[in-house]
């Protein structure tokens, strides 16, 4: 079936750079998606990557994309306190549903 | 604003009650989606809905009802056969055709049963 696993955990100092990894199962996805959650809120779309593209950057945030491999990674350049969050990867396909990882949560230490 | 709210952001239950979470949006999105997310679990899809009047078990429906009688609104129940209610609850909506669908998120409802 379909699965999404992430790390549950990491803790990086303030301005360096965070990589969260993710990888998933379905070889259909069209889509994958980096969503970031605060305590006690809901889900907001950081980014997303269309399938046939290897990376998409996005001001601080990269994207990269191993099909092959079905890794996804979310890279946070000059991390800061305020991206101390739960971050959760997610797989779309052919279905309206999106598939969510168990989320990482990022500690960011001054 | 465009947007999806939910209420109450937070509600306390007695146990053998049912309760009604409430999610509107206002996006014109024809799919909504009703989550739970419990500590160190992600998020489980409870039901869907991909169009009015239509709705489908998710991967943990049990305990759960809803219903989809207007396009802005897919409120979802928590009955009293739902063993372990407390979690918070997450609703979302996104396009139904098109290649992204996106999900966008409500503030989320905090559920405690005493």
């Amino acid at each position: 079936g379909e699965d999404v696993e992430q790390s549950l955990f990491l803790s990086v100092r303030e301005g360096d750079s965070s990589v969260i990894n993710c990888t998933y199962t379905d070889s259909s996805s069209t889509y994958l998606y980096w969503y970031k959650q605060e305590p006690g809120a809901g889900l907001q779309l950081l980014t997303y990557i269309f399938s046939n593209m290897d990376m998409k950057q996005d001001q601080r945030l990269t994207v990269l994309l191993n099909k092959k491999d079905k890794h996804l990674s979310l890279r946070i350049a000059d991390t800061q306190t305020g991206d101390s969050a739960i971050y959760f990867c997610a797989e779309g396909g052919a279905t309206n549903k999106l598939i969510f990882g168990t989320g990482t949560l990022l500690a960011v230490q001054p | 604003d465009g947007g999806i709210t939910q209420s109450p952001k937070y509600l306390f239950r007695k146990e053998g009650q049912n309760v009604t979470l409430s999610c509107e949006q206002n996006l014109n999105h024809d799919a909504m989606y009703w989550y739970r997310q419990d500590p160190g679990q992600g998020l489980r899809l409870i039901y869907y809905s991909q169009i009015v009047n239509d709705f489908q078990k998710g991967d943990i429906a049990e305990g759960y009802s809803v219903s989809r009688e207007k396009k802005e609104s897919f409120p979802l129940t928590v009955t009293s056969a739902q063993k372990n209610p407390t979690a918070f609850y997450l609703c979302a909506s996104s396009p139904r055709t098109g290649g992204l669908r996106e999900q966008f998120f409500g503030p989320g409802t905090r559920l405690t049963v005493l």
